[in-house]
């Protein structure tokens, strides 16, 4: 059964520090990934997509995809406390429904 | 913008009571979904929807029914609410069919079972 793997579970670091949150997936033909954020109490709001091997640079965020390593990332360059949240990194090649990781706390210390 | 809505925005219900979770989205997305999220889970797919009169089991559907009236509306339905179906409430629309789409959330419905 296809699955999604994010770590770590919890993550504090100050302000300006640069972020790393990494999820590994199961199925070597998944090919589109997105990674959701969450604000306490808030709902999930897509952050970012990635397609295709490589890099995708938006601001200070950044998606890594290395489908050969079932593996894909995001980081967070400059890190500000409105960074805080639960990140949720999802593949969404499934032909019925997106399957989500558990997710990783982000706290950014001012 | 996609537009998700759901109500009510928090429930507290009886054991044994039945409990209605309605939510409505504007985009005219075909598919669309109920998830509950509690901590150290994440979000669990319960139902979801391809379009009006469809409803299918998702990872987590016993206890659970689910209506899908028309494009925009889709509701989930306990039955029969127990202590352990007490979480918050997402509903979603969009995504899915392997296209890569963006998922669109609603606001989220806190449900209490006592």
């Amino acid at each position: 059964q296809q699955n999604v793997q994010q770590s770590p579970e919890s993550l504090i670091v100050p302000e300006g520090a640069r972020t790393s949150l990494n999820c590994t997936f199961s199925d070597s033909a998944s090919q589109y990934f997105w990674w959701y954020r969450q604000h306490s109490g808030k709902a999930p709001k897509a952050l970012m997509s990635i397609f295709s091997n490589g890099e995708k640079e938006e601001g200070r965020f950044t998606i890594h995809l290395n489908k050969a390593s079932l593996h894909f990332s995001l980081h967070i360059r400059d890190s500000q406390p409105s960074d805080s949240a639960l990140y949720l990194c999802a593949d969404d090649t499934n032909a019925y429904k997106v399957i989500f990781g558990k997710g990783t706390h982000l706290h950014v210390l001012p | 913008e996609a537009a998700v809505t759901q109500s009510p925005r928090n429930k507290v219900a009886v054991t044994g009571g039945k409990v209605t979770l309605s939510c409505n989205q504007t985009n005219n997305h075909n598919n669309m979904y109920w998830y509950r999220q509690d901590t150290g889970h994440g979000l669990r797919l319960i139902h979801y929807s391809y379009g009006a009169g469809s409803t299918e089991k998702g990872d987590i559907p016993d206890g659970y029914k689910a209506s899908r009236p028309s494009q925009e509306n889709f509701s989930l339905i306990l039955e029969l609410a127990t202590p352990s179906q007490t979480s918050v409430y997402f509903c979603a629309s969009g995504g899915g069919l392997g296209g890569g789409a963006e998922q669109f959330f609603g606001p989220g419905t806190r449900l209490t079972v006592l």
